[in-house]
């Protein structure tokens, strides 16, 4: 069964904080994205990256970085949380260029991080 | 990549047929439709994907009309349990940068 998998479920920081939200998949895929997710906004997609040190800025990149060292592995690094940085994060991994055709894009079960 | 626009939200009775329509007027050639469920605290996941015409699966059933310019999922027999947000998605073959719209969030009463 396909897996992918957040390490954090549920976090509370603080105000400046540096926070590391990591995700693992075992399918071998190449393309990893991270996503927010907030009441009315729908999913927005913070990075993506199509392989391994590779990296591109989604819709909303302010405030985030990422890293790929390994191609099962993608972290998303708030270098100084800020309160509205409050939100769910999802991170999700496909094979590329099969999105759109008949292969689909896999989804963690998400993290709620707040920022206080 | 193509713009989607869906409804906001839209309310249902257990047992009815529920469809959804998506609406992607600059749609390109090589573009297919996706359909994701997202049920609350969880990641999206696949429901349905298709080119043109009809398809169905043992859950939902995808409607393309001949121009493509939109698309319709419908849900037979609705219960309680398909309430949840559902995103139209259309993306080329190849394109690797997935967006997604703000979804449809069906809410299914008993």
């Amino acid at each position: 069964d396909v897996k992918v998998t957040q390490s954090s479920r549920y976090l509370v920081k603080r105000t400046g904080e540096k926070v590391f939200l990591e995700c693992v998949q075992d399918m071998d895929h190449e393309n990893m994205f991270w996503y927010r997710q907030d009441p009315g906004l729908g999913l927005r997609l913070i990075y993506f990256s199509y392989d391994v040190k590779m990296k591109e800025k989604g819709d909303i990149p302010e405030g985030y970085s990422v890293s790929r060292e390994k191609k099962e592995r993608f972290s998303l690094i708030l270098e100084s949380a800020s309160t509205n940085q409050t939100s769910m994060y999802l991170c999700a991994s496909a094979s590329p260029g099969r999105t759109s055709s008949g292969n689909t894009i896999y989804f963690g079960e998400g993290s709620w991080l707040t920022v206080v | 990549l193509a713009k989607t626009t869906q409804p906001i939200s839209m309310d249902s009775y257990e047992g009815q047929e529920v469809n959804i329509t998506c609406s992607h007027n600059n749609i390109a050639t090589n573009d297919y439709i996706t359909w994701y469920q997202q049920f609350p605290s969880q990641g999206p996941r696949f429901i349905i994907q298709g080119y043109k015409t009809k398809v169905t699966n043992e859950v939902a059933s995808l409607f393309i009309p001949a121009d493509r310019k939109s698309s319709t999922l419908s849900l037979p027999r609705v219960s309680l349990s398909d309430t949840a947000v559902y995103y139209c998605l259309v993306a080329p073959t190849g394109d690797d940068k997935i967006i997604f719209g703000k979804g449809t969030r069906l809410h299914i009463l008993p």
